[in-house]
């Protein structure tokens, strides 16, 4: 079956813009949950979305957000790029949330200037 | 709260030689916890899982033991392959509260020299 998958993989913008980033499930998955992951901080939760709505939340600022479809895929988007934003973004989705069950993507690489 | 700390990296290896990845955790009750490889370019693998004191985790002839007493969950495995270069993420999920979601280590890059 097709895996976990986000879109685009590379991103440059530059600071003050926003960004929109993709996470598609596996067929069947109702939850996408988001990780960042930088050098300094490594991976942090950000959140997660189950059937459209936002469960949980990471302690992450308010550009930070986040919406999921009823076709399960999910955005993020990200405003007021700032550029300690550079990360790696990735997407897990599972069929309820649970971590045992996290199938994970590649990543959005995104690059801010 | 909760945090995992992992042994600091780079690790550099010969292959068929010993692998120890150190982690620890600070979490109350009794989390779950995980190993995760990420290889260059892809996302995180899954590569096992303890529940609960004393089980152990193996896959691909990586292993490691849930200790409660010493709030350990180090990796080994017993002869590493080029294969095996990636970065190796310790995780925990709380047993209650957040428990979807995770808690990462920083991650210990391994490379296999032939």
């Amino acid at each position: 079956k097709a895996g976990v998958t986000q879109t685009p993989r590379y991103l440059i913008k530059t600071r003050g813009q926003q960004v929109t980033l993709s996470c598609s499930p596996i067929s069947g998955h109702r939850s996408v949950s988001w990780y960042q992951q930088t050098p300094g901080q490594g991976l942090q939760f950000l959140f997660e979305y189950f059937s459209e709505t936002q469960r949980n939340k990471g302690n992450f600022p308010g550009r930070f957000s986040g919406r999921q479809f009823s076709n399960s895929r999910s955005e993020m988007n990200v405003s007021t790029l700032e550029l300690g934003d550079s990360a790696l973004y990735l997407c897990a989705s599972s069929l309820d949330g649970q971590v045992y069950g996290y199938t994970f993507g590649s990543g959005t690489r995104l690059t801010v200037v | 709260g909760d945090s995992v700390t992992q042994m600091e990296g780079p690790v550099t290896l010969s292959e068929e030689a010993f692998l120890t990845i150190n982690c620890t955790y600070t979490a109350t009750g009794y989390p779950s916890l995980f190993w995760y490889v990420q290889y260059p370019g892809e996302g995180l693998q899954l590569l096992l899982k303890a529940t609960k004191a004393d089980d152990k985790g193996s896959n691909k002839g990586f292993e490691a033991t849930y200790r409660k007493e010493t709030t350990s969950f180090h990796l080994e495995k017993g002869s590493v392959q080029v294969s095996d270069s990636a970065v190796y993420f310790c995780a925990l999920r709380k047993e209650s509260g957040s428990a979807r979601q995770l808690t990462f280590g920083s991650g210990t890059q391994l490379t296999v020299l032939p």
